[in-house]
């Protein structure tokens, strides 16, 4: 596609519960990336795919973070036993090269945990 | 010390005047730099990106990098009310990990 897809727009889960967020980066676009932002703050990183493979994961809380791109599938990032504090916008950009090449954002999916 | 610095603001310019928004970078290894606008409850949308030191014009839009003062800025020409937003500075560094600063906002008042 022509731009960045993520789903769902909008997800409530209560804390404990796993999470599931998904993005279809630009079709040819070689590299994705997922931010958090909470409360309108800072972009905090937390990983990088070049395709299939993790790039750079040095932003992710491994004990309840993981997160995969699969050949002929959306990109996955999943939140095991989600607290309070994961509440956030999470966004998927993708990019079509490495070196500084420019990455276009998904609309983001808002992340509500009570 | 932060990665990417921004002055939070708000910025107030008048309609027409020039907005100048300003950025600085820790790591001198740093190799691209971009500029996105942010409106509220939205995604970063890119504006502009420089790769190289000197100035880079498109439109009303004029990003300037000086890499050995590790500073760069965003220019923006005859301000309309829709420019107002939050704007990011974003670099680039380590092969393709993008950092942001806390983002500017800028109101523009007509």
């Amino acid at each position: 596609g022509e731009e960045v897809a993520q789903t769902p727009k909008h997800l409530v889960r209560g804390e404990g519960q796993k999470a599931k967020l998904y993005c279809a980066p630009i079709k040819g676009h070689s590299y994705v990336f997922w931010y958090q932002q909470v409360l309108k703050n800072e972009f905090k990183f937390l990983i990088s795919f070049q395709n299939e493979n993790v790039f750079d994961e040095t932003g992710m809380p491994k004990e309840r973070f993981s997160a995969k791109c699969l050949p002929n599938s959306p990109c996955s990032l999943e939140i095991q036993a989600t607290k309070l504090e994961d509440s956030a916008v999470y966004f998927c950009a993708s990019s079509p090269g490495q070196g500084g090449t420019e990455a276009f954002f998904g609309q983001g999916t808002r992340l509500t945990v009570v | 010390q932060k990665e990417v610095e921004q002055n939070s603001g708000p910025l107030s310019v008048p309609e027409g005047a020039i907005a100048s928004l300003n950025c600085t970078y820790s790591d001198r290894g740093s190799q691209s730099f971009f500029w996105y606008r942010q409106y509220s409850g939205k995604s970063p949308e890119l504006i502009m990106f420089i790769y190289s030191n000197g100035d880079k014009e498109d439109g009303r839009f004029t990003a300037q990098l000086n890499k050995a003062s590790q500073y760069v800025s965003l220019l923006i020409r005859d301000s309309q009310p829709s420019d107002s937003a939050t704007y990011l500075c974003a670099v680039n560094w380590y092969g393709n990990k993008l950092v942001f600063g806390a983002g500017t906002i800028l109101r523009v008042k007509s």
